[in-house]
């Protein structure tokens, strides 16, 4: 199993630009999140999906947008990339099996390092 | 959501033992303690999740006192590769999706 995959790895874009992080995972998980970490700072949720055609919004999701097509596949779009988003972006998966909740083990991606300029 | 309390920082000598301690006062009769490792430039990682008094795996040991108000996170003989952050989480094992908050962790790190 690759667990769970990000592309790309880095990015830099300018202001207003748009693009989309990639993620999946082959491990059949129900739910995915999106994260966010800056500096010194610990993870915040961007957005989640408990399963195909569910999303959700979590504590910071302005100016991203997600959908969630297949198990596998969980995109993060950003519509208009702003300095604010430059970050260091996190996917994660975990099972929903039998009600779990995400406080059970979640996998975490390698991460996508952001600069917008 | 219970909220966590952990040290911002540590230092270690190589070979010896740390303990990482977590305060959680407002722990719910259904929550889980749950500890993750995050090495610079990569995802955290799930080391170990205990309810009550101990848990061990090859990582690490969890100790739960009764009152269950705090835990910690021991690991044995650390060596410069475990230089990390690591966080406590506390929340349900079940129940459906719960929006997972990780603090600042604690960022130990190991001295030659």
């Amino acid at each position: 199993n690759a667990g769970v995959t990000q592309t790309p790895k880095f990015q830099v874009l300018k202001t207003g630009q748009s693009m989309t992080l990639q993620c999946a995972q082959d491990m059949n998980h129900e739910y995915m999140s999106w994260y966010r970490q800056d500096p010194g700072m610990g993870l915040r949720l961007i957005h989640y999906s408990v399963g195909a055609g569910i999303t959700d919004q979590g504590e910071v999701p302005n100016g991203y947008n997600v959908s969630r097509s297949t198990t596998e596949d969980f995109p993060l779009r950003l519509l208009s990339a702003a300095p604010s988003q430059t970050s260091v972006y996190f996917c994660a998966s975990s099972t929903g099996t039998s009600g779990k909740s995400s406080y059970n083990e979640q996998f975490f991606g390698p991460g996508t390092r952001l600069t917008v300029l | 959501l219970a909220k966590t309390t952990q040290p911002i920082s540590m230092d270690s000598y190589e070979g010896q033992e740390v303990n990482i301690t977590c305060s959680h006062n407002n722990i719910a009769t259904n929550d889980y303690i749950t500890w993750y490792q995050q090495f610079p430039s990569q995802g955290p990682r799930f080391i170990i999740q205990g309810y009550k008094t101990k848990v061990t795996n090859e990582v690490a040991s969890l100790f739960i006192p009764a009152d269950r108000k705090s835990s910690t996170l021991s690991l044995p003989r650390v060596s410069l590769s475990d230089t990390a952050v690591y966080y406590c989480l506390v929340g349900p094992d079940s129940g459906g999706y719960q929006k997972v908050t990780f603090g600042t962790g604690t960022k130990l790190q190991v001295i030659p």
